[in-house]
């Protein structure tokens, strides 16, 4: 089984300033990790995965994200805010075999201060 | 190309009543999943389907949820009846692979 813990519940940062977003992860096999945005009343929308190879992964919308194996950690980067990246990230991980069960984070409300 | 469809957007019920959520997937994607997102969690998946049949509804509570994905294309979600504790937003997903899965707008069921 997975398990991923996102520890932020909120994070407040000001407009144009650097924001990582924490995700840490268990699991007892090989995964795919997946970063989703989710908008006020829409769904989630995937803004980048790491599947294997290089552990930097670009995604949309000028997010990054970094595969750190011996800390079991996925952080979310982006280097300079807008306000329209106010918005709920979750991270999520799946097995990278079989059924490709989804098990999300509890979510990190981010929020751009003016 | 058309998104996943959801209906209806909002629900309000009382407790002990019936409900259906409708999910229309994106044309071409033989799974579609069901997540229930209660307020302040990560989406949880309540039941997997791989065209017309279960893959997974290890998370579906038997007793009072169904599901069906008749003809392999959409799906409804009912509930009944309804509890409380089932107030949440229902996410309808679909893919055609295991790298990406396809969101719907999802429905906000209130429990009163």
């Amino acid at each position: 089984a997975q398990s991923v813990t996102q520890l932020d519940s909120q994070v407040p940062v000001f407009e144009e300033a650097p924001v990582e977003l924490r995700c840490n992860y268990s699991s007892s096999v090989s995964v795919y990790l997946f970063w989703y945005v989710q908008y006020p009343n829409q769904g989630l929308q995937l803004l980048l995965k790491y599947l294997s190879g290089s552990t930097l992964v670009k995604g949309i919308n000028g997010f990054e994200a970094e595969f750190n194996k011996s800390q079991t950690s996925f952080h979310l980067r982006k280097p300079s805010v807008h306000i329209s990246d106010t918005a709920e990230y979750f991270c999520a991980v799946s097995p990278n075999f079989g059924n490709e069960k989804l098990t999300f984070g509890t979510g990190t409300r981010l929020t751009i201060i003016p | 190309e058309a998104g996943v469809a959801q209906s209806p957007r909002y629900k309000i019920i009382e407790k002990r009543q019936s409900v259906a959520f409708w999910c229309n997937p994106i044309s071409g994607h033989a799974t579609l999943y069901w997540y229930q997102q209660i307020l302040g969690q990560g989406p949880k998946l309540l039941i997997q389907f791989q065209n017309n049949g279960v893959v997974d509804d290890s998370q579906l509570p038997k007793d009072r949820f169904s599901a069906e994905r008749l003809k392999g294309v959409d799906s409804t979600l009912k509930i009944q009846p309804a509890k409380l504790e089932d107030s949440a937003v229902y996410l309808c997903a679909s893919s055609s692979d295991r790298y990406e899965q396809y969101f719907g707008p999802g429905t906000r069921l209130t429990v009163t």
